[in-house]
């Protein structure tokens, strides 16, 4: 069974501070998807990255960056100079490569203190 | 454009009732997933249609069923609540993938309670 696990139940951060969001998950796939998802108070969930399983580059989008480590099926996410806008639940995700199931993780809660 | 819509807001049943649940895609897209997000949970995966067709399944009772209309619109039904179906019901919209994957845009939510 594929499964992701998120084993940081809540975290906080000082703005403007980094922080690490880790996740790890299980399958026998080789080609498949990662993905954090964000999802603030009463908003909508948004993908904030992912990463395709065959790209050994580590995916960055801004402030936002993962450290994909295949082998261990590892998939952490770093948030750099956090804002208050960061607080937020964040899910790390699943898909296999031709599927359409996404498994998500528990989820982080992240507080951003002022 | 309009993102992806769903319908109600909120939502309060008793027990043994019937619910349904309804979601507009975002504009050009064309497959559903629904997702159950339990309180302090993530996400869990229901089904996923296509072409107004089940394209896959997680693990739900037969209770939980869905429609794919031809303007790509969707509905979730829910029969015979349990208090257990208390829940955040998500709604997701992508573009089926020809290769890759395609990002999924997620709706609001429709929060159920079952007394």
């Amino acid at each position: 069974a594929q499964t992701v696990t998120q084993s940081q139940p809540e975290m906080s951060v000082q703005e403007a501070e980094t922080v690490t969001l880790s996740c790890t998950y299980d399958t026998s796939e080789n080609n498949y998807y990662l993905f954090w998802y964000k999802q603030p108070p009463s908003r909508q969930m948004i993908l904030v990255i992912r990463q395709e399983a065959y790209k050994q580059q580590n995916a960055t989008e801004n402030r936002f960056s993962v450290n994909f480590q295949k082998a261990a099926k590892s998939f952490s996410l770093k948030i750099s100079d956090s804002q208050l806008g960061d607080t937020a639940m964040y899910f790390c995700a699943f898909v296999p490569a031709g599927g359409f199931k996404t498994i998500f993780g528990a989820g982080t809660r992240l507080f951003v203190k002022a | 454009d309009a993102g992806v819509t769903q319908s109600p807001t909120h939502l309060i049943k008793t027990r043994g009732q019937q619910v349904t649940l309804r979601c507009s895609p975002k504009s050009g897209h064309d497959t559903v997933s629904w997702y159950q997000q339990a309180l302090g949970q993530g996400p869990q995966f229901i089904f996923q249609y296509y072409e107004e067709e089940e394209r896959q399944r997680g693990n739900f009772p037969d209770r939980f069923s869905g429609h794919q209309f031809p303007n790509y619109s969707s509905e979730l039904n829910v029969n015979a609540l349990l208090l257990g179906d208390s829940a955040l019901y998500l709604c997701a919209s992508s573009l089926a993938q020809t290769s890759g994957y395609n990002e999924q845009f997620f709706g609001p939510g429709t929060r159920l309670t079952v007394l």
